[in-house]
């Protein structure tokens, strides 16, 4: 049964430029949600999304957007990077309107911005 | 809004020695109650969980008790490994579904 995968694992980039993200949840789930973690804090919601909609978001400008496809898979896009998106970038996925939403992480995407 | 509150770091333990990671939560309604576990360099991992009062969530001798009392969910262990050390996390997941996270405790265990 295969986990919560992410690509790529490490990614540096430069100020003002865009990345793109890459989510697969756990077999059988349909919700994906994306968390930034910096250093040395909890991580932090940027949003969720579920039958290829945004659901929820949390405080994040609008350079974070994101996009689900059909096959549940996620994709996680940031524009215009400041050195502070410097982050782990961790995906969760869940299975909507199970009991217990409990969300599984990926290994997350170490991205830096120079 | 909702929000958890766990213990300042770093805790550095012998190995055999006894831990207690406290957290304790502020929501409205009845969350969900979870400790995850990062391993350095890693995601985080489901470590344990709780839904409603009283209940007790437990995993590889970890274990935390949901005290809606005391708004409290403290991990604990009673006799620690190195391969334990980690930092943990307390979160939350009230109606909204997202979690809210801790700011994480580093644990080092010694042998």
């Amino acid at each position: 049964d295969a986990g919560v995968t992410q690509s790529p694992t490490h990614l540096i980039k430069t100020r003002g430029q865009q990345v793109t993200l890459r989510c697969s949840p756990k077999s059988g789930h349909d919700t994906v949600s994306w968390y930034q973690q910096a250093l040395g804090q909890g991580p932090q919601f940027i949003f969720q999304y579920y039958e290829e909609e945004e659901r929820q978001r949390g405080n994040f400008p609008d350079r974070f957007s994101g996009h689900q496809f059909p096959n549940y898979s996620s994709e996680l896009n940031v524009n215009a990077l400041l050195l502070g998106d410097s982050a782990l970038y961790l995906c969760a996925s869940s299975l909507k309107g199970a009991t217990i939403e409990t969300q599984y992480f990926g290994p997350g995407t170490r991205l830096l911005v120079l | 809004g909702d929000s958890v509150t766990q213990m300042e770091g770093p805790v550095t333990l012998s190995e055999e020695a006894f831990l207690t990671i406290n957290c304790t939560y502020t929501a409205t309604g009845y969350p969900s109650l979870f400790w995850y576990v990062q391993y350095p360099g890693e995601g985080l991992q489901l470590l344990l969980k709780a839904t409603k009062a009283d209940d007790k969530g437990s995993n590889k001798g970890f274990e935390a008790t949901y005290r809606k009392e005391t708004t409290s969910f403290h991990l604990e262990k009673g006799s620690v490994q190195v391969s334990d050390s980690a930092v943990y996390f307390c979160a939350l997941q009230g109606g909204s579904e997202k979690l809210v996270f801790g700011k994480g405790t580093k644990l080092t265990v010694n042998p």
